[in-house]
């Protein structure tokens, strides 16, 4: 029962440099969604799936960029690192009417 | 789309019922409330959720005013390890009209469970 697992756990990049994280959730939902949380702050919203093949802008969009091509699988790039970066991030799953679970995070640091 | 209030932190003692209060006068009739908790840095971890009437699990109970415009999450007997950040939040439609509902995250109380 792994529910959602994030990859990788830690990371550190510099400025300029691009990644990828990955979020993989074996429970079939259909919706996904990657959040960034930065110290003393509450989660907010980068981008969200509804399903495969589909992505949309959160609250936060700027500098990242997602995709779905798989129904288990929602990944989020970052095309070129900078500083502001620098988070915590997580993602979740959820069928349409159902309360989400969420991976243990991934922490960033930029350089 | 509904907004949430919360206060930012609260203290209960060890063995009472903390009792978390949340604001959400512009509900809309078809959203429901959510409550997430989150320990130190973990992942959100699900609480309860409720449309209209009150709701009780193994971890707590959801009161909702008759009105709907704002609800109480009851832990009957907090334990340190209670000791969390609790997200109150509201589904909302997306902006894409896609029919789908966000989850939007505020600052949440953090909760302080003394000994």
């Amino acid at each position: 029962n792994a529910g959602v697992t994030q990859t990788p756990k830690f990371r550190v990049l510099k400025t300029g440099q691009s990644m990828t994280l990955l979020c993989a959730q074996d429970m079939n939902h259909e919706y996904m969604y990657w959040y960034r949380q930065d110290p003393g702050m509450g989660l907010r919203l980068i981008h969200y799936s509804v399903g495969e093949g589909t992505t949309a802008k959160g609250e936060v969009p700027d500098g990242y960029n997602v995709s779905r091509l798989k129904k288990q699988n929602f990944l989020l790039g970052l095309e070129s690192a900078a500083p502001s970066q620098t988070s915590v991030y997580f993602c979740a799953s959820s069928d349409p009417r159902e309360f989400a679970f969420f991976g243990q995070g991934t922490r960033l640091t930029v350089v | 789309d509904a907004k949430t209030t919360q206060p930012t932190s609260m203290d209960c003692a060890e063995g009472r019922a903390a009792n978390l209060p949340c604001n959400h006068s512009t509900i809309s009739g078809n959203e429901y409330v959510y409550w997430y908790r989150q320990i130190h840095s973990q992942g959100p971890q699900y609480i309860i959720h409720g449309l209209k009437n009150n709701e009780t699990n193994e971890m707590a109970s959801l009161i909702i005013t008759e009105d709907r415009k704002s609800s109480t999450l009851i832990l009957p007997h907090a334990t340190l390890r209670d000791t969390a950040v609790y997200y109150c939040i509201v589904r909302v439609p997306s902006y894409s009209g896609a029919g789908s509902y966000q989850l939007t995250f505020g600052k949440g109380t953090k909760l302080s469970v003394i000994p």
